[in-house]
């Protein structure tokens, strides 16, 4: 079945440590997608790549980076986690940019010690 | 600003309907989509309304109407099963999407 996954499901990691967060897709879809959700709040993008074009949401925090090296994997990469940053990091693809629906991984949830 | 309103919490009893509502203040707009998404995992695709009116899916229906800036969510028949969150989610003029919080759904016996 084609589908989003992301790898770990669970990361715990300690204050400052960096850690990286992996998803890949098997829809070929152009567009991918990080969002930060924290408990009862919406979504929060992080970043998205229209292929390998890269953009960042203003007020994504430079303690976040991200990678697509080719078109079926995106990395998350976070420089010093801290207390805040624990949360649960979806990752979504969709064909396009535009109208768009736009297909979830089962996330991983960050936890910061 | 770009804003969503849903409620934060509703109840209902099994087998019963239940109309979730959004409204919106967005910079343009091109299309609602209605998520679900249980405790714990993704988001899931429910819906997309672009014009005026009700579409229909099974137990689920839902409504837009442009002029008000306002969607409901229906479900119908309700199952034990539909207790999640229902997340609303716009398009605005430059195509980006806004979230709104989500109304989490609890279903009682």
């Amino acid at each position: 079945d084609a589908m989003v996954i992301q790898n770990p499901r669970y990361q715990v990691t300690q204050f400052g440590k960096p850690v990286t967060l992996s998803c890949s897709q098997t829809l070929n879809h152009n567009v991918m997608y990080w969002y930060q959700q924290k408990s009862s709040q919406a979504p929060k993008l992080l970043f998205h790549y229209y292929d390998k074009d890269f953009n960042n949401e203003a007020d994504t925090p430079d303690n976040f980076q991200s990678r697509r090296p080719n078109t079926s994997f995106c990395f998350l990469d976070i420089r010093s986690p801290g207390l805040g940053d624990a949360a649960m990091y979806l990752c979504a693809t969709s064909r396009s940019s535009g109208v768009s629906e736009q297909f979830f991984g089962p996330g991983t949830r960050l936890t910061v010690l | 600003g770009q804003n969503i309103d849903q409620p934060t919490e509703m109840t209902a009893t099994e087998g019963a309907i239940v109309q979730i509502n959004c409204t919106y203040q967005t910079s343009g707009f091109n299309g609602l989509f209605w998520y679900q998404q249980h405790a714990g995992e993704a988001p899931t695709f429910l819906s997309y309304n672009v014009l005026d009116g009700l579409e229909e899916k099974g137990r689920f229906s839902s409504f837009l109407s442009r002029s008000k800036g306002y969607s409901y969510l229906l479900l119908k028949e309700l199952q034990m099963k539909d207790s999640a969150s229902y997340l609303c989610a716009v398009i605005d003029s430059n195509y980006q999407l806004i979230w709104g919080a989500g109304t989490k759904l609890i279903i009682k016996p």
